[in-house]
């Protein structure tokens, strides 16, 4: 069974561009997350989905993050435009059905690291 | 507001030595609690989690960590490092099921010959 992918694994962009991130999560999971990791600090959650629904979006730090799942399958996360700040690691997660004991792990791709200069 | 702290940003021990890596999280109900593990280059992987059962749990590649609901820590352990052992480790808190992640900093343990 193929894991969480995450496309690209590295972007360089420069300050004001647009850069799209994508999560590929695991078959059938319906929940998917978003995190990212900011210049060596700790993985902040940015918003969760539960099939094509965000169900949290607590941690999205303004509106230059847009984030979708069309038709509850693969995310999104677009920056527009992007800001020195943004320069980081974008973890996607997946996990399976809610609520059910030990189906519930959050399973985590390889990230996209990027750039902002 | 919840957190989660690892004392120690980098950690060196021995090969062959104990492994420590301390986590102490604030909350005043038992979460879930996970150990994830980064190796270079790779994302992150689940090492072991707590959720109740028992205050010790063992977890992948020799690693075991012991809940102390009394001094809200779950550090994580490994009598013998290897020099594999070599990544950075996240200790992590989750308030309910399916709910986000809350990470500690990361401890970056490295391995000396």
């Amino acid at each position: 069974e193929a894991g969480v992918t995450q496309f690209p694994s590295h972007s360089v962009i420069e300050k004001g561009q647009t850069v799209t991130l994508r999560c590929d999560p695991i078959s059938g999971h319906d929940n998917l997350y978003w995190y990212r990791r900011v210049m060596g600090k700790e993985i902040k959650f940015l918003l969760h989905f539960v099939k094509e629904s965000k169900q949290d979006e607590s941690g999205m730090p303004n509106n230059r993050f847009l984030a979708e799942r069309t038709g509850g399958t693969y995310s999104t996360l677009k920056v527009q435009p992007a800001e020195l700040e943004d320069s980081g690691v974008y973890f996607c997660a997946s996990s399976q059905v809610v609520g059910t004991s030990g189906r519930d792990e959050q399973y985590f791709g390889p990230g996209t690291r990027l750039t902002v200069t | 507001a919840q957190s989660v702290t690892q004392l120690g940003s980098h950690v060196s021990v021995s090969e062959g030595a104990l492994v420590l890596l301390r986590c102490n999280y604030s909350s005043s109900v038992p979460p879930y609690l996970f150990w994830y593990v980064q190796y270079p280059n790779q994302g992150l992987q689940l090492l072991l989690k707590y959720t109740s059962a028992a205050t010790l749990v063992k977890g992948i590649n020799g690693f075991e960590a012991e809940f102390k609901k009394s001094e809200t820590s779950f550090h994580l352990t490994k009598p013998s490092a290897h020099m594999s052992d070599a990544a950075e480790y996240f200790c992590a808190v989750r308030y309910s099921s399916a709910s986000k992640i809350i990470f500690g900093s990361g401890t970056r343990l490295s391995i000396r010959p």
